[in-house]
């Protein structure tokens, strides 16, 4: 069965980076889309961004360019979304999130997420 | 960007009533080469991560039960809730994925009257 499982909680000081990481499971890796979405407490969902396995190509979300890189390690398997110049409104859940879509096609919905990663950005 | 919003914010309905949650987005999300409507419907419980219910619109997920229905086209979207049960109380939230950012609504609290 797919499995996601993400890095745990971080407490970060403002001006510092976060590196989350997601490890992927029961399916080719390499065949999926991954996405990465967080959530503010209390706040909606906000997509960061997707990144494709196979390649490694990225497509950032224009509220985060510059500030966030997502990568990939084929060997094990493993997505990271690091986000840096952290400041207090950054405090989220940060999730990764499978594709439905195979990559030979376009993205579509998230069938799959992670369990979630706490960042805490506070002085 | 695509902006996604959602009506009501918050909506009460009775046990075994019809929940009905809008979608509309800044722009058509139909895609004409495949007439694809690029739009998704996801659940939400409180501690846990989203749960996708129905992708091109109106394609409910495996698993998904069949009280969750999705309509429209183009840039305005219902999901439909025939029989409210009380495990359906969540937040809801609509996505479209025709561009990026693959933007999502605001969300849409449902609770039992």
């Amino acid at each position: 069965q797919v499995q996601l499982v993400q890095s745990g909680a971080e407490v970060k000081k403002p001006g510092a980076s976060v590196k989350v990481s997601c490890k992927a499971s029961g399916y080719t890796f390499t065949s999926y889309y991954m996405h990465w979405v967080r959530q503010a407490p209390g706040q909606g969902l906000e997509w960061m961004g997707i990144i494709n396995p196979s390649g490694g190509s990225t497509s950032y979300a224009q509220k985060f360019q510059g500030r966030v890189t997502m990568t990939r390690d084929t060997s094990t398997s493993t997505v990271y979304m690091e986000l840096s110049s952290l400041r207090s409104e950054d405090t989220a859940v940060y999730y990764c999130a499978r594709d439905k879509s195979r990559i030979v096609v376009v993205p579509a919905a998230i069938g799959y997420w992670g369990q979630g990663t706490l960042v805490t950005v506070s002085s | 960007d695509i902006v996604m919003t959602q009506s009501p914010d918050s909506l009460a309905v009775s046990l075994g009533e019809r929940a009905t949650i809008n979608c509309k987005s800044s722009q058509s999300v139909l895609y004409s080469s495949n007439n694809k409507n690029y739009l998704a419907w996801y659940q939400q419980k409180p501690g846990q991560p989203p749960k996708l219910l129905i992708y091109w619109a109106s394609t409910r997920e495996s698993g998904v039960p069949d009280r969750f229905s999705g309509s429209g086209s183009g840039t305005d979207f219902t999901l439909t809730i025939s029989s409210l049960q009380a495990e359906d109380v969540a937040v809801y939230y609509c996505q479209q994925y025709y561009s990026t950012p693959f933007s999502f609504g605001q969300g849409t609290r449902l609770e039992i009257k």
